[in-house]
């Protein structure tokens, strides 16, 4: 089974601060996703990562795939009050004849909390 | 665009009764996933459904079952409810099957067991 450990699981800043959430695994996955959840919804797809190294911008977020396609990382510049939420990476397994093969595997999250 | 719908969004059922529940995908859309989330596990896949076929499947007990109708609809059928099984329950849909492709999630089903 492929484990996603997500770092950290609690986060509270304040407005304009900086954030990193780190997202690891001893496995390979074929692509990554982060999605975002509030309170009483269901998470939203924030950005898929594929590519070994690859680094995507949304607005203030910054997404990274590791080189070995085993972690990712999720950086947030001059965090909002807005960005406050449930923070989830999510990796489709690699292991061709694995349990995991084709499976969507969730980190426990990150509750991040910003104070205005 | 209407989103996925889940309905009921609230239950409360009892040990040893049976449960179903139900999702609408996206217009179009033809793969439905079904996820369970609880504080403990978090997000765990229950399983995959596309064109009426179950493509994948997690690691839970045979009381968890679906299906998917031709209309891509889906439901989701726990028997035998326990206490664990309170959770929240997550249908996600896509335009075709795979993990890959980007999930699009509904509000969920708050299952509370007694």
């Amino acid at each position: 089974t492929q484990l996603l450990e997500q770092s950290p699981q609690f986060l509270s800043i304040q407005e304009g601060e900086n954030l990193t959430v780190y997202c690891n695994s001893s496995s390979v996955f074929s692509s990554l996703q982060w999605y975002r959840q509030e309170p009483g919804e269901g998470p939203v797809l924030l950005v898929t990562v594929v590519t070994g190294g690859e680094v995507k911008k949304l607005k203030r977020l910054t997404f990274q795939f590791g080189d070995a396609r085993k972690d990712s990382s999720l950086h947030i510049t001059a965090a909002q009050p807005g960005d406050t939420g449930l923070y989830l990476c999510a990796g489709v397994g690699d292991n061709a004849g694995g349990t995991s093969y084709g499976k969507l595997t969730f980190g426990q999250g990150t509750i991040l909390t910003v104070h205005p | 665009k209407a989103g996925v719908t889940q309905t009921p969004r609230y239950l409360i059922k009892t040990r040893g009764q049976q449960v179903t529940l139900s999702c609408s995908p996206i217009s179009g859309h033809r793969s439905v996933s079904w996820y369970q989330q609880t504080p403990g596990q978090g997000l765990q896949f229950l399983f995959e459904y596309f064109s009426e076929t179950q493509r994948n499947k997690g690691n839970f007990p045979g009381r968890f079952s679906g299906r998917q109708f031709s209309n891509s609809r889906s439901e989701m059928n726990v028997s035998t409810l326990e206490l664990g099984d309170s959770a929240l329950y997550l249908c996600a849909s896509s335009l075709v099957a795979g993990s890959n492709q980007p999930q699009h999630f509904g509000d969920g089903t708050r299952l509370s067991i007694l």
